[in-house]
């Protein structure tokens, strides 16, 4: 089983439509989580945290964790062509180290 | 207010010859992260360096990869002997000092390009 799980294909949204995007992780003790984004050919930055259950907002962007499913989504409101771009989901490790493990991606396209 | 650098930006070479990746880490982050992305594949966790700590190396894929970080601020990633299965991008990222359950946020650099012929 893969430590962070992003299954869908690319997601096509037209603008000023919802882009929900899905994550599950295998650790079930992982305690923080992240979503990144990523522009084809440069590097991830910080889009979201969040640590508890429950919904947390910033701008048009929604990330919900529910950690008893080992699940966080991602949800885009009000989708702009800027923000087509790959969204990495990643999940702090248990342990001393604090490293990340990132799932796949999924690749975002809005059309305007 | 200058963020993660890295060095080269890219970099082609030939099979069996060595190189080294080189990272500068925000000033006064203690702790630095080595990943590799191939294409098409999410991040994938090399070595961890944090303060005077020994670092977490369980992520290096052979004994042809090793990193050191001088002085607790730059870090170096060597590859010896490379392979074309080691062409991909190489990601440095900082943080500042750890936070009870990992909440730190990790800042990347821009990434180094490899290309093995």
């Amino acid at each position: 089983q893969k430590e962070v799980e992003q299954n869908s294909g690319p997601l096509s949204v037209p603008e000023g439509a919802i882009a929900s995007l899905n994550c599950t992780y295998s650790d079930r003790v992982s305690q923080s989580f992240f979503w990144y984004r990523q522009y084809s050919g440069k590097s991830p930055e910080l889009i979201m945290s969040i640590y508890s259950n429950g919904d947390k907002e910033d701008g048009r962007f929604t990330a919900q964790l529910n950690k008893a499913s080992q699940y966080v989504s991602l949800l885009i409101r009000d989708s702009q062509p800027s923000d087509s771009a790959t969204y990495l989901c990643a999940v702090n490790k248990r342990g001393g180290n604090n490293r990340l493990a990132f799932g796949k991606g999924n690749q975002v396209v809005v059309i305007p | 207010g200058a963020g993660v650098s890295q060095s080269p930006s890219n970099k082609v070479t030939e099979k069996g010859k060595d190189v080294e990746l080189r990272c500068d880490p925000i000033s006064g982050h203690t702790a630095l992260y080595w990943y590799r992305q191939s294409l098409g594949q999410g991040l994938e966790f090399l070595i961890y360096f944090q303060g005077n700590s020994a670092p977490d190396k369980s992520g290096l894929p052979s004994d042809r990869f090793s990193a050191e970080r001088t002085g607790g601020s730059v870090s170096t990633l060597t590859i010896q002997r490379t392979q074309q299965e080691d062409s991909a991008v190489y990601l440095c990222a900082s943080s500042p000092m750890m936070i009870a359950g990992g909440r730190e946020t990790q800042y990347f650099g821009p990434g180094t390009r490899l290309l093995v012929l």
